[in-house]
C-alpha cells in the first residue's frame, strides 16, 4: 500500500441498502476526511477525523456515518442509501502541517 | 456565507500562457490552495499561498492578494497534459477547506 487506498472503486447499489466505503492510509497522518464530488459543485466535506478516536461532522453529514478506530482506517457508511447519494467519494488525509491533502483515487457510487 | 468563485471553463493553446482566477469570501483565512484534477482521477496538490505575493514553481505560479480576496494560478508553456480541472480552496478560521467548483482547462494544439 502506498498513500491512500479506497475500495470499492465503483459500485452500483439499490436504494435502501447499506454500504461501507473503505479507506486506508499508510502515511501515519493524523487527520482524515471524506468528501463527495458532484458535477458543478466543489468538493463537499462529509465527515472528518483529526486523530484516531475522534470524528466530526462536515458540511453534508446527513445519511452518513464514520468511525476512526485506529490511525490508518477511516470507513464511511451509508446506512440506507438514497439516489441523492450518487456521487464520487474521495477519502483524504493530512499531516496537519500546511494543510495539504493527499487523496485516494475515489469511489464512484451509483444508487438506483 | 462562504463562497469561492472561479470560471467554469477556459480554453488555451498549447505553448501559450493561461491565468485562472479565484475570488473568495470566507470566515477567516488560513491559506489558499490550488489543486489539479485530471478527469476521473484524484485531486493533486499544486500550490499553497498564505502571504501576499507570487509563488513560482516551475511552469506554474500562484498569486495571492488577501486584501482583495483574490488569487490566480498562472500556467506557462502549456502542454496537452495540462488539460485538467483546477480547484481553488481556502482554509477558513476553523481550519476547514472551502472548495471552489473548479475550472476545466481545455488545451488545443
Amino acid at each position: 500500500i502506498a498513500g491512500i487506498t479506497q475500495a470499492p472503486t465503483s459500485q452500483i447499489l439499490a436504494a435502501g441498502r447499506r454500504m461501507t466505503l473503505r479507506c486506508t492510509q499508510d502515511m501515519r497522518h493524523n487527520a482524515m476526511y471524506w468528501y463527495r464530488q458532484d458535477l458543478g459543485l466543489g468538493l463537499r466535506l462529509i465527515h472528518y477525523s483529526n486523530t484516531a478516536g475522534t470524528t466530526g461532522k462536515g458540511e453534508v453529514p446527513d445519511g452518513y456515518s464514520v468511525s476512526r478506530a485506529n490511525t490508518d482506517d477511516f470507513p464511511l457508511t451509508l446506512a440506507s442509501a438514497v439516489p441523492s447519494q450518487t456521487s464520487v467519494y474521495f477519502c483524504a488525509s493530512s499531516d496537519g502541517g500546511t494543510g495539504e491533502l493527499f487523496f485516494g483515487e475515489g469511489s464512484r457510487l451509483t444508487v438506483l | 456565507g462562504q463562497n469561492i468563485d472561479q470560471p467554469t471553463e477556459m480554453t488555451a493553446t498549447e505553448g501559450a500562457i493561461v491565468q485562472i482566477n479565484c475570488t473568495y469570501q470566507t470566515s477567516g483565512f488560513n491559506g489558499l490552495f490550488w489543486y489539479q484534477q485530471h478527469a476521473g482521477e484524484a485531486p493533486t496538490f499544486l500550490s499553497y499561498n498564505v502571504l501576499d505575493g507570487l509563488e513560482e514553481k516551475g511552469r506554474f505560479s500562484s498569486f495571492l492578494s488577501r486584501s482583495k480576496g483574490y488569487s490566480y494560478l498562472l500556467l506557462k508553456e502549456l502542454q496537452m497534459k495540462d488539460s485538467a480541472s483546477y480547484l481553488c480552496a481556502v482554509m477558513d478560521s476553523n481550519y476547514q477547506l472551502i472548495w471552489g467548483a473548479g475550472t476545466k482547462l481545455i488545451i488545443k494544439p
